[in-house]
């Protein structure tokens, strides 16, 4: 069964400084990985995802995350947070075949002025 | 944004009343997908769809059912609704295959007292 590990419910920055969110992932076949973002009281954007083309994946909103198979993870990263990145992250992985995705609990990142 | 909209987007019940959620898609996407989110949980599949007619169960089907009768609408039914069931519930959908991306509904808050 595969799933997803995202260390730390709640992670607060300051404007301007890096934004890491971690997420390590279990899977018995390669995976498909995606971060999505919720702002309050919308549903989940898609922020970016990773299908085996490249390991350093950009996405939207300047976020990145780099895919590293000895590690089992897939962290993103943003340079320099800004106050509107304040939201929830949610890590997921792709089962085999044509079954659902499968989340992490989330990671709530908080931007301090 | 993809075309999904989610019927009520809030309702409040009481306990052992039947309620049903209804999640309508303008994309023609073959996969519909019923999740709950609840804070320290993240998203739990609940139900999810193949196709017309053909339906499948989640990590918490438990006290869910689900029906597609066309390939555009996907309900969700709590055939006596507990307080258990009082969540945020989150429809989605996607064409199927494992690099594609999920897209969000924009939810429904149940509360059941």
């Amino acid at each position: 069964a595969q799933s997803v590990t995202q260390l730390g419910s709640h992670v607060s920055v300051s404007e301007g400084a890096l934004v890491l969110l971690r997420c390590n992932y279990s899977s018995s076949v390669p995976p498909y990985l995606f971060w999505y973002v919720q702002y309050p009281n919308q549903g989940l954007q898609l922020l970016l995802k990773y299908t085996s083309a490249a390991t350093l994946v950009k996405g939207i909103n300047g976020f990145e995350a780099e895919f590293k198979k000895s590690e089992t993870s897939f962290h993103l990263t943003k340079p320099s947070a800004h106050m509107s990145d304040a939201a929830e992250y949610f890590c997921a992985v792709s089962n085999s075949g044509n079954t659902p995705l499968v989340f992490g609990k989330g990671t709530r990142l908080s931007v301090i002025a | 944004d993809a075309g999904i909209t989610q019927s009520p987007r809030h309702k409040v019940t009481e306990t052992g009343t039947p309620v049903t959620l209804r999640c309508h898609q303008t994309e023609n996407h073959r996969y519909m997908y019923w999740y709950r989110q609840d804070p320290g949980h993240g998203l739990r599949l609940i139900h999810y769809s193949y196709g017309v007619k053909d339906t499948d169960k989640g990590e918490v089907s438990d006290g869910y059912s689900v029906s597609r009768s066309k390939t555009e609408d996907f309900l969700l039914t709590l055939e006596s609704a507990t307080s258990s069931q009082t969540s945020v519930y989150f429809c989605a959908i996607s064409q199927g295959q494992r690099t594609d991306t999920q897209y969000f509904g924009p939810g429904t808050r149940l509360t059941v007292l």
